[in-house]
């Protein structure tokens, strides 16, 4: 069976104290992987995709990497604003668009 | 503004009445999809559309129905709406082998 785990749940950060985010995957076949920002009371933002292990996708504190097991998504120096749910998905080398979605990080950053 | 609208954001119906979630992309997208999210279950695919006229079940499809006439407007019906199917619902639409791109959800509650 497909399937994505994100790890933590939840993480606490102070502002400026840096992590990262796991996502991993048990899949069949791997055509690409999303990594999303999602707000309460909106919908999923993309952030990155990622196709092959060892590509780095980069965007202002946030860097994304890939392995052929998992990807990280790093946080550097984190702000308040940078709180949200982070989620990441497996797009499955399929015949049709099939995402397997993990339940998410809920990251929050304190001043 | 080019994106992806829903219609009603909130809506509170009761059990057995049928309801329709509308949405609407602009971008030509051909691919569009409806997903749920429940907290502990994250996001599951209800239908998925591959172009007008073309639809197929996801992971949750007992009780919903879709159509998809026009290409950019892809409408789920509950045809007799029950407790469990409160819930944030999502459209979504892409391109093949690309990231999906989400509204902003309708939160329906079944009384």
């Amino acid at each position: 069976e497909d399937q994505v785990t994100q790890s933590p749940e939840a993480l606490r950060l102070q502002e400026g104290e840096s992590s990262s985010l796991n996502c991993s995957y048990t899949v069949s076949g791997l055509r690409g992987l999303f990594w999303y920002r999602q707000d309460p009371g909106k919908g999923p933002e993309f952030l990155f995709t990622l196709y092959s292990a060892g590509e780095e996708k980069e965007k202002e504190r946030l860097k994304a990497t890939l392995t052929k097991k998992e990807s990280f998504l790093h946080i550097t120096a984190p702000k308040p604003e940078d709180s949200a749910t982070y989620l990441c998905a497996v797009l499955l080398n399929t015949g049709f668009q099939k995402l397997v979605f993990g339940t998410g990080t809920r990251l929050l950053v304190s001043p | 503004d080019a994106g992806i609208t829903q219609s009603p954001r909130y809506k509170i119906t009761e059990t057995g009445r049928q309801v329709t979630l509308m949405c609407h992309q602009t971008w030509s997208h051909s691919y569009m999809f409806w997903y749920r999210q429940d907290l502990g279950h994250g996001l599951r695919l209800i239908y998925y559309s591959a172009a007008a006229d073309i639809t197929d079940k996801g992971e949750v499809p007992d009780g919903y129905v879709v159509s998809r006439s026009k290409t950019e407007n892809f409408p789920l019906t509950l045809e007799s709406a029950t407790r469990s199917q409160t819930s944030v619902y999502f459209c979504a639409s892409s391109e093949p082998n690309s990231p999906l791109h989400f509204g902003n959800g309708t939160r329906l509650t079944v009384t």
